[in-house]
């Protein structure tokens, strides 16, 4: 299996507060993503990196900001969060931006 | 209108039988698709590449008609262990993106 954790792998927060989720590869993987998980609608890009300090958008990055300081860790932040961002999300790596995708464990975000 | 469409299921077969599932996709310049299997409250897991040409590995047959744009999943005697919810991924080049469908469930019963 592809070295990659995620923390933390479950968190109950209230609107409002900040949320940082992490992602952590020992891959050395150039690619890794930020994905939500929610029914109905399958995974969904939020943002992706290309490199260290190479971040771009997916489609619904709203509410969302990302950094990526080191090659192995890749962080989520969720400056306020809301109700609506009760979710599954889910960190994946890539060697390529053509290739398999490797995911994470997920990590359970639940707003009150 | 979603880049990539699948039919949710679910889709319940019998132990033994043949399953195919369908995916559709929009855009004509998606160049790189794949299947995925995700089991209930786990992460997904490439189960195969789809190439042009057709591909089989094992049970599993995945085939891509570009000019109809779908790839489709043939599981052919099924087991227990395939239940599960199987997703259909597609890339385009520019962009970096991958893009998911929302997956169509699969229970093998007894």
């Amino acid at each position: 299996d592809a070295g990659i954790t995620q923390s933390p792998r479950h968190k109950v927060t209230e609107t409002g507060t900040p949320v940082t989720l992490r992602c952590h590869q020992t891959e050395n993987h150039r690619y890794m993503y930020w994905y939500r998980q929610d029914p109905g609608h399958g995974l969904r890009l939020i943002h992706y990196s290309y490199g260290v300090k190479d971040t771009d958008k997916g489609e619904v990055s709203d509410g969302y900001s990302v950094s990526r300081s080191k090659t192995e860790d890749f962080l989520l932040t969720l400056e306020s969060a809301t109700s609506s961002q009760t979710s599954v999300y889910f960190c994946a790596i890539s060697e390529s931006n053509t290739g398999e995708l490797f995911f994470g464990e997920g990590s359970r975000l639940t707003v009150l | 209108r979603k880049e990539v469409e699948q039919d949710p299921g679910p889709f319940n077969v019998p132990e033994g039988a043949t399953v195919a599932f369908n995916c559709t996709y929009s855009n004509s310049a998606s160049q790189s698709f794949f299947w995925y299997r995700q089991d209930c409250r786990k992460e997904p897991k490439l189960l195969m590449s789809v190439y042009s040409s057709g591909n089989e590995d094992g049970r599993f047959t995945a085939q891509l008609n570009r000019a109809s744009q779908y790839i489709s999943l043939l599981i052919r005697d099924s087991k227990l262990s395939d239940s599960a919810t199987y997703l259909c991924v597609v890339n385009m080049y520019t962009g970096n993106q991958f893009y998911f469908g929302t997956g169509t469930s699969l229970t093998v019963i007894p």
